[in-house]
């Protein structure tokens, strides 16, 4: 069965500090990866995907990830952060079914604070 | 740019009550589904819907939950008779490809 670990539940960075936010995988093929950011009472809005190619993935708002297949990984990274970038953080799995995805199962979430 | 919208924004409701969920998925999309959030939680599947039909559920979904494509554009989430755990936020989302869209939510309080 697939699922998404994300072992830091709540992390505080300084603000222009850099940030790493953790996101293993179990997955029998090689998934589509995603990475949402919710803030309060709010949608949840799509930072960057992985479907295939590059395994460095550039998002929106200054995010990377990379995806590391060996490590059964997709890590989220800034490399300075922002007081506006404080949220909830969600990295997710999809199906991959010969080139479309199914449902989508998501990690537990970190909880990111930003210290000024 | 196309979005998936939902409505109501909030809807409060009493406990045994059904409630229907209205979402407007993207218009060329043909695949849709339902995640809800329990307050402090992760973003959890329900269902998903495709050529008229449920193409996979949760065991969340049981009995008291059931989807609808009433006509071209809306797509409904119905809670028969509500319980103070369905309390949620209850995300829509349709997709055509690879990428799901997601709506805002709408926020299901129930007392």
């Amino acid at each position: 069965a697939q699922s998404v670990t994300q072992p830091d539940i709540h992390i505080t960075v300084s603000e222009g500090a850099s940030l790493e936010l953790r996101c293993n995988y179990s997955y029998g093929a090689t998934p589509y990866l995603f990475w949402y950011v919710q803030s309060p009472g709010q949608g949840l809005q799509l930072l960057l995907k992985y479907f295939s190619g590059d395994t460095l993935v550039q998002g929106i708002k200054g995010f990377e990830a990379e995806f590391k297949r060996s490590q059964s990984s997709f890590n989220l990274r800034k490399p300075s952060v922002h007081w506006s970038d404080a949220a909830e953080y969600f990295c997710a799995v999809g199906q991959n079914y010969g080139g479309a995805t199914n449902k989508l199962i998501f990690g537990t979430g970190t909880l990111l604070a930003v210290q000024p | 740019e196309p979005e998936v919208t939902q409505t109501p924004s909030h809807q409060v409701t009493q406990m045994g009550q059904e409630v229907i969920l209205r979402c407007v998925p993207i218009s060329n999309h043909l695949y849709f589904y339902w995640y809800r959030q329990i307050l402090g939680q992760k973003v959890e599947f329900l269902v998903s819907f495709y050529n008229n039909e449920i193409s996979e559920k949760s065991e969340i979904f049981d009995d008291q939950f059931s989807v609808e494509r009433p006509d071209g554009s809306n797509f409904t989430l119905k809670i028969r008779s509500t319980k103070l755990e369905d309390s949620a936020m209850y995300f829509c989302a349709s997709r055509a490809s690879r990428e799901q869209f997601f709506g805002p939510g709408t926020r299901l309080t129930v007392l």
